[in-house]
């Protein structure tokens, strides 16, 4: 599939587990982006990479750790959440973090129990 | 601080009715604003933005710097056009979103 793809689509997990998000862009952009959507709330921008280096981490809780390894992969480690984290998580990429033209994956829709 | 409100979390018209997607925003600054649109079960896409100044799908949105606002405007709406629509505002390098309306069009 070509543009952004996230895995998994679903993901139900316990306040003790730990899981990852997955995020992958073939569109050969150099920033990539976590939004958290949650009902009533406008998106969230989490954290953004440009050219694989975090360049901004919006004071999100440690318990969301993110990791680039390249510029196609982005991923969400996420460990001992809370229920209220409970959300979808959209990933988006843009050619430069100036060029807000993002483009957005299908998100993983997280429930926390 | 910057913002986007979105006041409408609902918009519901019949088919052939005009329709105004109300965005206001609050900013120091010159503002660069989008409108993003999101299609039942597809992914969040940039719609329009306001330096294009162009019509997509019909839809247009001009700024208005005096009220602060930037509402999506479309004449004849159409069932296809029943979505998501989400007001955005780029601060430096990232977007600011609002809370998103849900448009409704009913045949």
């Amino acid at each position: 599939e070509t543009g952004v793809t996230q895995t998994p689509r679903h993901l139900v997990m316990g306040m003790t587990n730990k899981k990852s998000l997955k995020c992958e862009q073939h569109l050969g952009h150099n920033a990539m982006y976590w939004y958290k959507q949650s009902a009533k709330k406008p998106l969230e921008l989490m954290f953004v990479y440009s050219l694989e280096e975090r360049v901004e981490n919006n004071s999100v809780p440690s318990r969301f750790s993110p990791e680039c390894p390249n510029s196609s992969h982005l991923f969400l480690h996420l460990h001992t959440l809370q229920p209220e984290d409970s959300a979808l998580y959209l990933c988006a990429s843009s050619p430069r973090t100036d060029n807000t033209e993002a483009f957005f994956g299908q998100g993983t829709r997280l429930t926390v129990v | 601080a910057q913002r986007v409100t979105q006041p409408e979390k609902l918009l519901s018209v019949f088919k052939g009715a005009p329709v105004e997607l109300k965005c206001n925003y609050s900013y120091s600054g010159s503002p660069e604003l989008f409108w993003y649109v999101q299609y039942s079960r597809q992914r969040l896409q940039l719609l329009l933005r306001h330096i294009s100044r162009e019509s997509i799908k019909g839809f247009t949105a001009d700024l208005n710097k005096g009220e602060t606002s930037f509402h999506l405007k479309k004449p004849f709406a159409q069932e296809e056009d029943s979505a998501m629509y989400y007001c955005a505002l780029r601060n430096t390098d990232k977007l600011i979103f609002g809370t998103g309306t849900r448009l409704q069009v009913f045949p």
